[in-house]
């Protein structure tokens, strides 16, 4: 099946800076890729959904100023935490949708584990 | 709107008995519907999922699911549980936009 890494796997940082995370599709071009968050004992929830070459689109609550995302090339998104805070502490996990698979196929990264001190 | 409900956030068992999770959905019009695995601190593996083909899904790891469209349901069934199966499952169903909505996660529990 297809692979998707995310880097850093952990990360440990001071509130106040920047964090950001990246996810690769390594062996499929993903046009669109997802970024969930996952607090602990806690179903996933959608924050954004990353296009190539536009601009992402935010759910509903979730701060577009806080949570930069790039995608761009087909191949890479990045999710950056700006002036993060303890309440950021959590689970990123991203998702890359390979269309050659179907539309409906999501293959997911190992996440990110977030710790805003 | 599309939603899924997991009616057990834990389910335990014995190592070599079926394993039964279940999962509701509301649709309103033929959904795709997926089961994920998570083990902690991993990211989500696909089980398996159903995409308006047959109703009985087999997936891995020797994991099924049966779409009922009388029921609403899409429960996931094992036949015999392992050790290795001790991990958190999700059902999911995807959006007119590809987006997943995420149930809210049943824990299963081996017991040796």
């Amino acid at each position: 099946g297809a692979v998707v890494s995310q880097h850093p796997s952990r990360v440990i940082c001071k509130s106040g800076t920047s964090v950001k995370i990246e996810c690769r599709s390594l062996d499929f071009q993903a046009t669109t890729m997802f970024w969930y968050r996952q607090f602990p004992k806690q179903s996933l929830m959608l924050m954004a959904t990353s296009n190539e070459g536009s601009k992402a689109t935010y759910e509903q609550g979730v701060e577009k100023d806080k949570f930069l995302i790039n995608h761009a090339s087909l191949t890479l998104s990045t999710l950056t935490v700006t002036s993060a805070h303890p309440e950021d502490s959590s689970f990123y996990i991203c998702s890359a949708r390979a269309p050659t698979s179907g539309a409906e196929t999501q293959y997911f990264g190992p996440g990110t584990r977030l710790l805003v001190l | 709107a599309q939603s899924v409900t997991q009616l057990d956030s834990h389910v335990s068992v014995s190592e070599g008995t079926p394993v039964l999770l279940r999962c509701n959905y509301s649709s309103s019009y033929s959904p795709s519907l997926f089961w994920y695995v998570q083990h902690p601190n991993k990211g989500l593996q696909l089980l398996l999922k159903y995409t308006s083909a047959a109703t009985l899904v087999k997936g891995i790891n020797g994991f099924e699911a049966e779409f009922k469209k009388s029921e609403t349901s899409f429960h996931l069934t094992k036949p015999s549980a392992h050790m290795s199966d001790a991990a958190e499952y999700f059902c999911a169903v995807m959006d007119s936009s590809y987006k997943l909505i995420f149930g809210s996660g049943t824990r299963l529990l081996v017991r040796p």
